[in-house]
């Protein structure tokens, strides 16, 4: 079964950091990009960062460039997120999915609840 | 970035009822767009790609239309396990970016 699972969500005072995890199953992981996408509480979607197959080809959205920091472990098939600086407006759910083509997304994790907050 | 506005933002509707969701494009994006399906605490699910084509496994009630700036989504017969969250994205240009999503709710 096609799977990925988030973790390392969690509280964290604002200018605190954490670093997500995405295991990947059920697929060949470096032949796929991937994407974080976020979801703030009772809110949409929202693109975070890309990164392609072999970890040299990176983007992020403007309201995480400089503090999130995306990479990718091909051999343990693992997508990562580290953020740093975190403000209360990173508070989300972080979804990782896989990209199909172009920017579509079509396999897509639980996700992992982020809290900011003092 | 390009913007998508979804609308209505919600709708009540019947099992068996027909519903039509809109999205519109802030600028051309040809046929680059999705349209995904959320549930409550549940991930997106990927429902159509290329503004109409049917992701392996989706009902066929479900369909998409449309290209440049105008979109549609499509259920044709609502069953009780479509009542959720869609959401459309544009994969024209990047960064992707999203519809503010259309919540469909049990009249």
């Amino acid at each position: 079964e096609v799977q990925l699972v988030e973790s390392g969500g969690g509280l964290v005072q604002p200018g605190g950091s954490l670093r997500l995890s995405c295991a990947a199953s059920g697929f060949t992981f470096s032949d796929y990009e991937m994407n974080w996408v976020r979801q703030a509480p009772g809110k949409g979607l929202e693109w975070v960062s890309y990164i392609n197959k072999n970890g040299n080809r990176i983007y992020y959205a403007a309201s995480v460039k400089g503090r999130f920091t995306i990479s990718r472990d091909n051999a343990k098939k693992s997508l990562y997120l580290q953020m740093l600086s975190l403000r209360v407006e990173d508070t989300a759910v972080y979804f990782c999915a896989r990209v199909q083509s172009t920017y579509y997304m079509d396999v897509w994790g639980i996700g992992t609840a982020v809290t900011v907050s003092s | 970035d390009i913007q998508m506005t979804q609308s209505p933002s919600s709708v009540s509707a019947s099992v068996g009822d027909r519903v039509t969701i809109t999205c519109r494009a802030s600028q051309d994006i040809s046929y680059w767009l999705a349209w995904y399906q959320q549930k409550p605490g549940k991930a997106p699910k990927f429902l159509i790609y290329a503004a109409s084509s049917l992701q392996s496994g989706v009902p066929s009630r479900f369909s998409g239309s449309g290209s440049g700036t105008y979109f549609t989504l499509t259920i044709s017969s609502l069953q009780p396990e479509d009542f959720a969250t869609y959401y459309c994205q544009q994969a024209n240009t990047f960064p992707p970016t999203f519809g503010g999503g259309t919540k469909v709710e049990i009249k």
